[in-house]
């Protein structure tokens, strides 16, 4: 399954299949892109992040790819599990650790 | 052990009320962090500390006054609370200053003005 980040909001995919979560950026002049995972009452979770100068960087089950060209982010999730449902953000900086937050985007994993 | 611990976790008090939102980490990081989550779940910074120094003030209420009494904690008074108040506030860390790495943050304070 594949969501289009602020166009929409909430993504539903099986478990077992791999998911897709797009964010478009802001500024072309940030240089740093973290992932965030927010369970329902609980704060923002680190998942992954990359740099400008990289375009993939790969960690346990997740992808994060980075197209400078289109400010364009996506975090992939391999054979998706329930326990991956939660809303995703991404999140861009610039300077100074000051992070601008995506809209979010709502993971739902059907068993 | 919680890394970065706030307290209270829900805080509910009426219109004009003051009220103050603690948040200690025991990561020994050098930064933290005060944002707000509005109820389309849109999270914002409001400001950063160094080793008990603002460095970032983003454009915020004087009614809001971050507080830093060491670089373990960063505490947040609000004066005079308005309707849109209302939100979820998140305290965060980080190691250093000036570097960009990722933050780590607590549960949240659920603050709703009756």
């Amino acid at each position: 399954g594949e969501s289009v980040g602020l166009h929409l909001p909430t993504l539903s995919v099986q478990e077992g299949d791999n998911s897709i979560i797009n964010c478009a950026y802001s500024n072309s002049a940030s240089d740093y892109f973290i992932w965030y995972k927010q369970e329902s009452g609980k704060g923002p979770q680190f998942i992954i992040d990359i740099r400008s100068n990289m375009d993939k960087r790969q960690g346990q089950r997740v992808t994060v790819l980075l197209n400078k060209t289109v400010k364009h982010l996506s975090l992939q999730i391999a054979a998706t599990q329930p326990g991956d449902s939660a809303v995703y953000f991404c999140a861009e900086t610039l300077r100074f650790n000051k992070f601008y937050f995506g809209s979010g985007t709502k993971l739902n994993v059907k068993p | 052990d919680t890394a970065v611990s706030q307290t209270p976790k829900y805080l509910v008090t009426q219109m004009g009320n003051d009220k103050s939102i603690k948040c200690e980490q025991n990561l020994g990081h050098d930064t933290m962090y005060w944002y707000k989550q509005d109820s389309k779940k849109f999270l914002k910074i409001m400001f950063s500390y160094n080793n008990k120094e603002l460095i970032i003030n983003e454009t915020v209420p004087n009614r809001f006054s971050p507080k830093s009494p060491d670089k373990a904690h960063l505490n947040l008074h609000i004066n005079s609370l308005e309707l849109g108040d209302s939100a979820v506030y998140f305290c965060a860390s980080s190691q250093e200053s000036g570097v960009n790495q990722p933050q780590h943050f607590g549960d949240g304070t659920r603050l709703s003005i009756l």
